[in-house]
């Protein structure tokens, strides 16, 4: 069962305009959230991280957004530039469990000029 | 500072033979972890060592192994390879085994083919 998932595969937006990547999860025991950004040919890249305590941070043009009653997590890039053009790619982790990361499937993002 | 060094960046096994990767945590990280990339599965948690111990282990079978060395590099292996292995391997170090913050950092990977 995935316990992390990202439903939309790809999202296309206008360069300028707001990117909104989403995550589910289903495991209460998930307390902290990462987005990292991922190129072909490369690792991921961290990008911001959530605690479960919060419910939003921001960082530059990312913010992440935490609904813990939804268990649901959200990335806003803005404004989107063509750079962003990657994957992204959810991540939990629980306390009990070290630096296990459990990812999601990953959204691809085209931000077109 | 070094990012996190893994080897080789490209291989193809045979079926049925075994494949050693190597990897290199950035300089005073104690945790690493190995995930594998395949298009249908997204990136999986293999196992996680910590100060040469094995702390965490994904849901894989008994052919993919993994240790590490005093000096915190880690090596992974896969016996008698069946097709389905193919991926990119990658390796994540951390100075911390809490697995917060921004201190997760990943190398590029090793890509294996199995033919």
């Amino acid at each position: 069962d995935q316990q992390v998932k990202q439903n939309s595969p790809s999202l296309s937006v206008q360069e300028g305009r707001i990117s909104i990547l989403n995550c589910d999860y289903t495991n209460s025991m998930f307390d902290y959230f990462l987005w990292y950004k991922k190129y072909p040919a490369e690792g991921p890249t961290f990008l911001i991280s959530i605690s479960s305590i919060k419910d939003k941070n921001e960082d530059g043009r990312f913010t992440v957004f935490l609904n813990k009653s939804a268990k649901h997590l959200s990335l806003h890039i803005v404004p989107s530039q063509p750079g962003d053009s990657a994957v992204y790619f959810c991540a939990a982790s629980a306390l009990y469990a070290g630096n296990m990361l459990t990812f999601g499937g990953g959204t691809r993002l085209m931000v077109k000029p | 500072k070094a990012g996190v060094t893994q080897t080789p960046r490209y291989l193809i096994k045979t079926r049925g033979q075994q494949v050693t990767l190597s990897c290199s945590p950035i300089s005073g990280h104690r945790s690493v972890s190995w995930y594998q990339q395949t298009p249908g599965q997204g990136l999986q948690f293999l196992f996680e060592y910590f100060s040469e111990t094995q702390r965490n282990k994904g849901n894989f079978p008994g052919r993919f192994s993994g240790r590490q060395f005093s000096n915190s590099r880690s090596e992974m292996n896969v016996s008698t390879l069946e097709l389905g292995d193919s991926a990119l391997y990658l390796c994540a170090s951390s100075p911390t085994g809490t697995g917060r913050g921004n201190t997760i950092y990943f190398g590029e990977g090793s890509w294996l083919t199995v033919v």
